[in-house]
């Protein structure tokens, strides 16, 4: 049984600091890694995807993947209250279709 | 708008009815996905379509749960007999053709919250 598993929170940050948000994943066959931000009644929007080990940077974001440790991470460099949501780790295989979701973890960002 | 859509947005029904629910993907986008959300979980994986070939149907999704994507465009998800426990968002998303190096980075509809009293 694939899965991923996510700390559901909530994590409570200040606004201006570094957020993160870890994920791991019991599949080693999975290859690629998603991070969604969901707004409350809303539905997941894609922010970033993974698939090497490494450090991958977009904008105030970066992912984060090892998979000796089956772990993936989101920081969220100077959070915003806009910032504050549910995000969704989601892992994949290439060239696969099925995408199996975490329960996602709620991010408050104080003002 | 080139986003994913779908209608409705809101239904509700009364228990023992039947419900649609439509899904319009990205246009240049062959694979569909369908998904249900409860609060508080992750989007779960019901059914996938590529082009109008349905390739995998959830093992938890009950006979009562059909899907359909007829002419690889458009898709609709029809629930027969509605239980109390079918309430929840119901999401659509479409990804990118397939080829040799593929993510398979998902984008989703707007969703179809489902209300059954």
């Amino acid at each position: 049984q694939k899965e991923v598993e996510q700390n559901s929170g909530p994590l409570s940050v200040p606004e201006g600091a570094i957020a993160s948000l870890n994920c791991t994943y019991s599949d080693r066959g999975s290859q690629s890694f998603f991070w969604y931000r969901q707004y409350s009644g809303k539905s997941p929007e894609l922010i970033m995807f993974i698939y090497s080990n490494g450090d991958k940077e977009d904008g105030r974001f970066t992912a984060q993947l090892n998979k000796a440790s089956q772990y993936v991470s989101l920081l969220i460099r100077d959070s915003q209250p806009s910032d504050s949501a549910t995000y969704l780790c989601a892992g994949g295989w290439v060239g696969g279709f099925k995408t199996i979701f975490g329960a996602g973890t709620r991010l408050f960002v104080k003002a | 708008d080139t986003g994913v859509s779908q209608n409705p947005r809101h239904k509700i029904t009364k228990r023992g009815q039947n419900v649609t629910f439509r899904c319009d993907p990205i246009s240049e986008h062959n694979r569909l996905y369908w998904y249900r959300q409860t609060l508080g979980q992750g989007p779960e994986f019901l059914t996938y379509f590529q082009n109008e070939a349905q390739l995998e149907k959830s093992r938890l999704l009950s006979d009562r749960f059909s899907a359909e994507r007829p002419k690889g465009s458009f898709s609709t998800l029809e629930i027969q007999r509605t239980e109390q426990g079918d309430s929840a968002m119901y999401l659509c998303a479409s990804s990118f053709p397939s080829g040799v190096q593929t993510y398979n980075e998902q984008f989703f509809g707007p969703g179809t919250r489902l209300t059954v009293l």
